[in-house]
């Protein structure tokens, strides 16, 4: 099966702090993504990797940067959080050359 | 028109009954197509691939229409556990480029 973690389920953090969010797979994926959901919104994709140290924008990008230094690690980081970011980070791989996605369980941020 | 447009519903449903769910998408580029399910304050889980033929697994039937550009979903015999929403996924243009999710369809079985 495959497995998907995320670092954290839970996460409150101040405006204004740097904020790591980390995601691992252990299924070999070449391909990771960052997505936020927010209700009314869905599912909205940040960064996406498809390679170690490549990295491409999503649709909201904005505020946000991501790390890929191995291949089974991809990182999501906020320079500097502000409330707006408040949300709920959803971290997915794929690989094997199919679209299918899957997803870690989620870590749930609240920005103060 | 939206990327990939559902009805959020909610969709009460009485346990035992059929319902079937739509979902239109823009991009008629699009290759793979597939329903996941997520459960609230999980995350989303595929459900199934959509093929051109359409397939069925147990009592869920997917099919996809690409001259009309549209996906559906079919469940039987409807279970309290399929209470959950149902987002329906498409891909953007190939391979690493990612998906494009629906907002989801809510659905409710009810005792």
């Amino acid at each position: 099966d495959v497995k998907v973690t995320q670092s954290s389920r839970y996460l409150v953090k101040r405006t204004g702090e740097k904020v790591f969010l980390e995601c691992v797979q252990d299924m070999d994926h070449e391909n990771m993504f960052w997505y936020r959901q927010d209700p009314g919104l869905g599912l909205r994709l940040i960064y996406f990797s498809y390679d170690v140290k490549m990295k491409e924008k999503g649709d909201i990008p904005e505020g946000y940067s991501v790390s890929r230094e191995k291949k089974e690690r991809f990182s999501l980081i906020l320079e500097s959080a502000s409330t707006n970011q408040t949300s709920m980070y959803l971290c997915a791989s794929s690989g094997g050359g199919t679209d299918t996605q899957y997803f870690g369980p989620g870590t749930r941020l609240t920005v103060l | 028109r939206k990327e990939v447009e559902q009805d959020p519903g909610p969709f009460n449903v009485p346990e035992g009954a059929t319902v079937a769910f739509n979902c239109t998408y823009s991009n008629s580029a699009s290759q793979s197509f597939f329903w996941y399910r997520q459960d609230c304050r999980k995350e989303p889980k595929l459900l199934m691939s959509v093929y051109s033929s359409g397939n069925e697994d147990g009592r869920f039937t997917a099919q996809l229409n690409r001259a009309s550009q549209y996906i559906s979903l079919l469940i039987r015999d409807s279970k309290l556990s399929d209470s959950a929403t149902y987002l329906c996924v498409v891909n953007k243009r190939g391979g690493a480029d990612g998906l494009t999710f629906g907002k989801g369809t809510h659905l409710i079985i009810q005792p």
